[in-house]
């Protein structure tokens, strides 16, 4: 497989600044890149995606910025609310229908 | 709602004998695939199918084996579970060919005793 995250890093935030969470990537091949939320005992859930030809997408709140030249994808949070602690992961997928995780990254806001 | 869903949530299983993971989708996508997530870990791809296409990845033990009788279901088997192997199993679906929208399940909490 692709990069695999043994070691979770961590990052706490003050309640309303924004997060800045990164993510590298190991496959110059892939197309499509995805932010996951996973809070504990639960599945993965979708906050937003970015494909290979931008260089930057927004939702509500959220900007996904890609890098290709050095594999990095980063993930941006505006007004961070208590609510969005959980553990962050980005994957990365392609045409061949292979879709790895990053390591992810346990964020926590402290009220 | 189209979703995918994983029975049981729980499942403990004793050290050797077989488990099978049941995963199931509303979705109609092509592909599915399961992982594996230990603790504080990222989820690890063990296996996917694209249609029938069955397409393991390197590193899966042989332990794991995977079944997908038809587009709706799909089944991780663990044919002699060791106490390593208790962790969250999801499973995900998607259109395939690069069209994106993965979409996980709520995992099964696999515990071996």
């Amino acid at each position: 497989g692709e990069s695999v995250g043994l070691h979770l890093p961590t990052l706490s935030v003050q309640e309303g600044d924004n997060s800045i969470i990164n993510c590298a990537y190991s496959n110059s091949a892939s197309d499509y890149f995805i932010w996951y939320k996973q809070e504990s005992g639960k599945g993965p859930q979708f906050i937003i995606d970015i494909r290979s030809n931008m260089d930057k997408r927004q939702g509500q709140r959220v900007t996904v910025l890609l890098n290709k030249t050095v594999k990095h994808l980063s993930l941006q949070i505006a007004a961070t609310q208590p609510g969005d602690s959980a553990v962050y992961f980005c994957a990365e997928g392609s045409g061949s229908n292979q879709f790895y995780f990053g390591t992810g990254t346990s964020l926590t806001v402290i009220p | 709602d189209a979703m995918v869903i994983q029975n049981p949530r729980y499942q403990v299983t004793q050290f050797g004998k077989p488990v099978t993971l049941s995963c199931s989708q509303t979705l109609n996508h092509n592909v599915m695939y399961w992982y594996q997530q230990k603790s504080s870990q990222a989820p690890k791809l063990l296996f996917h199918y694209y249609d029938k296409d069955f397409n393991n990845e390197a590193d899966t033990p042989d332990n794991f084996q995977s079944r997908r009788p038809n587009t709706s279901f799909c089944f991780l088997d663990i044919r002699s579970p060791g106490l390593g192997d208790a962790a969250m199993y999801l499973c995900a679906t998607s259109r395939g060919g690069g069209a994106g929208g993965y979409t996980f399940g709520s995992g099964t909490r696999l515990t071996v005793v």
